[in-house]
């Protein structure tokens, strides 16, 4: 079966580092998204990767392994506005995504 | 620019009633879809559509169906509404079928 799974909930402090994992196992394997969701807000496009390594764009980077089906979403100097869920989608062989639960951030002052 | 519109933004619908829900992008995307999102779960897709006149059944499609007459339009229509539909539905649109998702601000639905 498909299957993507992100830890439901992390609490991190303003102006600090937070790495939020995720795992998944797809039917076929064309790209991990993550996306961020505000409270009541629709999701929004963060980052794409396709190949192993280090994807960065300004405050926020993600990684990808795809031998141990693996990627995380790294967020550096958090800012309050941050807090929200990150979701987790795999692209399978067909180009459909699954999504993972989302992962709730907490940013404390 | 608008990107996505959907409507309404929030819904209280009677069981076995039956219901619309509507979506407009103007991005000229050619592929969109209709998702579920419930607490504790991930989106899941309903339908989807690779391009005007042609849609496809996703993980969830029972009880629900979809048409695409032009690019820009996609609507959900539930047939008769029952309790377990009850959840927040996003509409979104891609340029194709492996490109990022834009996401629709959200319908959300109580079925009592």
């Amino acid at each position: 079966g498909q299957n993507i799974d992100q830890p439901t909930e992390m609490t991190a402090t303003e102006g600090a580092i937070v790495q939020i994992n995720c795992t998944y196992q797809t039917s076929g394997f064309n790209g991990l998204f993550w996306y961020q969701q505000h409270a009541g807000e629709a999701p929004t496009f963060l980052s794409y990767n396709v190949l192993d390594g280090l994807e960065e764009k300004g405050r926020f980077s993600s990684f990808l392994s795809r031998s141990k089906g693996y990627s995380y979403l790294l967020l550096k100097e958090l800012q309050m506005k941050d807090s929200a869920s990150y979701l987790c989608a795999g692209m399978d062989s067909n180009y459909q995504l699954i999504w993972g639960a989302g992962t709730k951030l907490i940013i404390k002052p | 620019i608008a990107g996505i519109t959907q409507a309404p933004t929030s819904q209280i619908l009677a069981a076995g009633r039956r219901m619309t829900l509507r979506c407009t992008q103007d991005m000229r995307h050619n592929a969109m879809y209709w998702y579920r999102q419930d607490l504790g779960l991930g989106l899941r897709l309903i339908h989807y559509s690779n391009t005007a006149g042609t849609t496809g059944k996703g993980e969830v499609p029972d009880g629900y169906s979809v048409s695409r007459a032009n690019t820009d339009d996609f609507p959900l229509t539930l047939a008769s509404a029952v309790p377990s539909q009850t959840s927040v539905y996003f509409c979104a649109s891609s340029d194709s079928d492996r490109d990022i998702q834009y996401f629709g601000a959200g319908t959300r639905l109580s079925v009592l």
